[in-house]
């Protein structure tokens, strides 16, 4: 089935800096979306966004669905974007099936 | 709109008890999804459905059944409850196939 990477890992900014998280994925997919995971752990949609660029606020996205990756950009941290960001992948060739990453860790500091 | 609803929040099982977890949609979504998050991981599918009558196995579906009641409506059944299973499950729901999963808050379970 399809594999899907995230990197960094963690990530420790301080509050007012951008960052970039990115998601590697291994097959043509028709679905790719990211989540952010609060410390309470509610699963919150940021994007659907299987190809081309997409902005909400201070957040954006970008998946260059033929070299199989996508961007999440985080402009201004702000102590609540806090938490775990999931990217997740749906192949072309599988079923329903969300693939999720391990997810990237992101701690910002006041 | 309350979205993808999930009860019980939490549960504490002893090992061998069987238990029930219920999920509910309001979207008119054709597809739901069951999917289990342990610790520092990332979310597996269990089963889904992807018409109300049908239901597939997913990445992880032993020890699990499940029922797609309506189309609102998709339960997971632990017939008989391991240590393994502890887990926070989830459960989606989307418009098709390929559309956005959109997640319930979760239920934490406990199996002692």
């Amino acid at each position: 089935g399809i594999q899907v990477e995230q990197s960094p890992p963690d990530l420790i900014l301080q509050e007012g800096a951008n960052s970039t998280l990115r998601c590697n994925f291994s097959d043509s997919v028709n679905n790719l979306q990211w989540f952010h995971q609060n410390p309470w752990g509610q699963l919150i949609n940021l994007f659907y966004i299987p190809s081309g660029t997409k902005q909400n606020g201070r957040l954006s996205a970008t998946t260059v669905a033929t070299e199989r990756y996508s961007l999440l950009y985080i402009s201004s941290s702000q102590t609540t974007d806090s938490g775990v960001y999931f990217c997740a992948a749906g192949s072309n060739f599988g079923n329903e099936k969300l693939t999720f990453g391990t997810g990237t860790r992101l701690t910002i500091i006041p | 709109n309350a979205g993808v609803t999930q009860t019980p929040k939490f549960q504490v099982l002893k090992t061998g008890q069987s238990m029930t977890l219920q999920c509910a949609q309001d979207m008119n979504h054709n597809s739901m999804y069951w999917y289990r998050q342990d610790p520092g991981m990332g979310l597996r599918l269990i089963y889904y459905s992807a018409s109300e009558g049908t239901t597939d196995k997913g990445e992880v579906p032993n020890g699990y059944n499940v029922s797609r009641l309506n189309k609102r409506e998709f339960s997971l059944r632990l017939e008989s409850a391991a240590p393994s299973q502890t887990s926070v499950y989830f459960c989606a729901s989307s418009g098709d196939r390929a559309g956005e999963q959109f997640f319930g808050p979760g239920t934490r379970l406990t199996v002692l």
